[in-house]
């Protein structure tokens, strides 16, 4: 079945680390999004790319990095410059050439600083 | 990028219908109307998208009004699955042709009483 696959569920990290989250989809799809979500809020966009190679800043972007090197992966690594990373990281995807199609969420990674 | 405006939270009684609004007074003709939900600790799922014409479909029903400044997600019958948290988004296409960032608000919290 076509979908989207984020790994791992739960990561901890320690203070200094760089951590990777993985984000992959079989749905040829050629957006991807990478959210954050903190307990009791809304979905933060944190980075969004369009086509391979090629990615665009969201609203939160200070402290992480992406990559788009294939189509169907889209890791985000949350560098030791985000002082705050404890959150509910939401990966996403859907066809670029239509605003009709659905989006869909993979079903979300913990990252914890311990 | 035009934004959407949706209550905090709203509460309605088990078996009952429910009428979730939304505002979007700065929709473009081009924008689609997105609903999605999201229970605790999951990432969203897909409940109804639409342009300008009413939708239904298994899981719900959506209002669009003439001047698509307003929307309304009506769950025909809620059940104490539906609780969760409902997001309102309009999804667009730029200037290049491909998908916006695809800005959530806070969305509204469902709580359904038995």
């Amino acid at each position: 079945d076509g979908g989207i696959t984020q790994s791992p569920k739960y990561l901890f990290r320690k203070e200094g680390q760089n951590v990777t989250l993985s984000c992959e989809q079989n749905l040829n799809h050629d957006a991807m999004y990478w959210y954050r979500q903190d307990p009791g809020q809304g979905l933060r966009l944190i980075y969004y790319s369009q086509i391979v190679n090629d990615f665009q800043k969201g609203d939160i972007a200070e402290g992480y990095s992406v990559s788009r090197e294939k189509k169907e992966s889209f890791p985000l690594t949350v560098t030791s410059a985000q002082k705050n990373p404890t959150a509910f990281y939401l990966c996403a995807s859907t066809s670029a050439r239509s605003s009709g199609n659905t989006i869909y969420f993979g079903e979300g990674s913990w990252l914890t600083v311990v | 990028d035009a934004k959407t405006t949706q209550p905090n939270s709203m509460e309605s009684n088990e078996e009952e219908p429910v009428h979730l609004p939304c505002n979007h007074s700065t929709i473009s003709g081009t924008d689609y109307i997105h609903w999605y939900r999201q229970l605790p600790s999951q990432g969203p799922e897909y409940v109804i998208h639409g342009l300008t014409s009413n939708v239904n479909n298994r899981m719900a029903s959506l209002a669009i009004a003439e001047d698509r400044k307003s929307s309304t997600l009506i769950l025909h019958r809620a059940t104490l699955r539906d609780a969760a948290v409902y997001y309102c988004i309009l999804r667009a296409l730029d200037s290049g042709g491909g998908a916006d960032g695809l800005t959530f608000g806070k969305g509204t919290h469902l709580i359904i009483q038995p």
